[in-house]
């Protein structure tokens, strides 16, 4: 039983575009919420995160949303960049020092 | 600092056959662990340690041993390989289990066949 879940396999984007990944949760003890990104052959690399106290998260051209009702959280990222293109992971744990929870990862490509 | 290194990068097996997955990190770090990716999976937390001498279960430790003697190196033992566990399986190192989620850093991974 999932408790992540990333239901778009993959994503394509032109570049200068928003792109949108989305990433729902079962887990209602789930509180901590975060991002990876992973290009091929390497490991994955943390991107942003959210605690369930906010409802948004804002990194530079990474922002993360949080809607706790609806155990659902959003990477937005604005303006999309061909170097942007890599399999995107949402996790999430109960506290900051919880087990991680991956989802399937999603594949973004932003297209020139 | 070569931060975490994986050997090896790719080893088949057969089945039955035992192996031990190298993984060390030159940070000084007390966290580490293994995760294991399998196709169109997320990653999954198989073993970890917060010290020389502590290790703990993840969410899929059966077949697979670790220790950790020192500091700088923690293992996985395969003791007797299954098609199960054919897998990727990336190692990942953080200064300490508080915050580790934001902090760690991810080996480039082993990938492993087992026929």
């Amino acid at each position: 039983d999932q408790q992540v879940k990333q239901n778009s396999p993959s994503l394509s984007v032109q570049e200068g575009r928003i792109s949108i990944l989305n990433c729902d949760y079962t887990n209602s003890m789930f509180d901590y919420f975060l991002w990876y990104k992973k290009y091929p052959a390497e490991g994955p690399t943390f991107l942003i995160s959210i605690s369930s106290i906010k409802d948004k998260n804002e990194d530079g051209r990474f922002t993360v949303f949080l809607n706790k009702s609806a155990k659902h959280l959003s990477l937005h990222i604005v303006p999309s960049q061909p170097g942007d293109s890599a399999v995107y992971f949402c996790a999430a744990s109960g506290g900051s020092q919880g087990n991680l929870i991956f989802g399937k990862g999603t594949k973004l490509s932003v297209k020139p | 600092n070569a931060g975490v290194t994986q050997t090896p990068k790719f080893q088949v097996l057969k089945t039955g056959q035992s192996m031990t997955l190298q993984c060390a990190q030159d940070m000084n770090h007390e966290y580490m662990s293994w995760y294991r990716q399998d196709p169109g999976m997320g990653l999954r937390l198989i073993h970890y340690s917060v010290g020389a001498g502590i290790t703990d279960q993840g969410e899929v430790p059966n077949g697979y041993n670790v220790s950790r003697s020192t500091t700088e190196d923690f293992p996985l033992r395969l003791l007797s390989a299954a098609p199960s566990q054919t897998s990727v399986y990336f190692c990942a190192s953080s200064y300490s289990r508080i915050m580790y989620q934001e902090t760690q850093y991810f080996g480039p991974g082993t990938r492993l066949l087992v026929l």
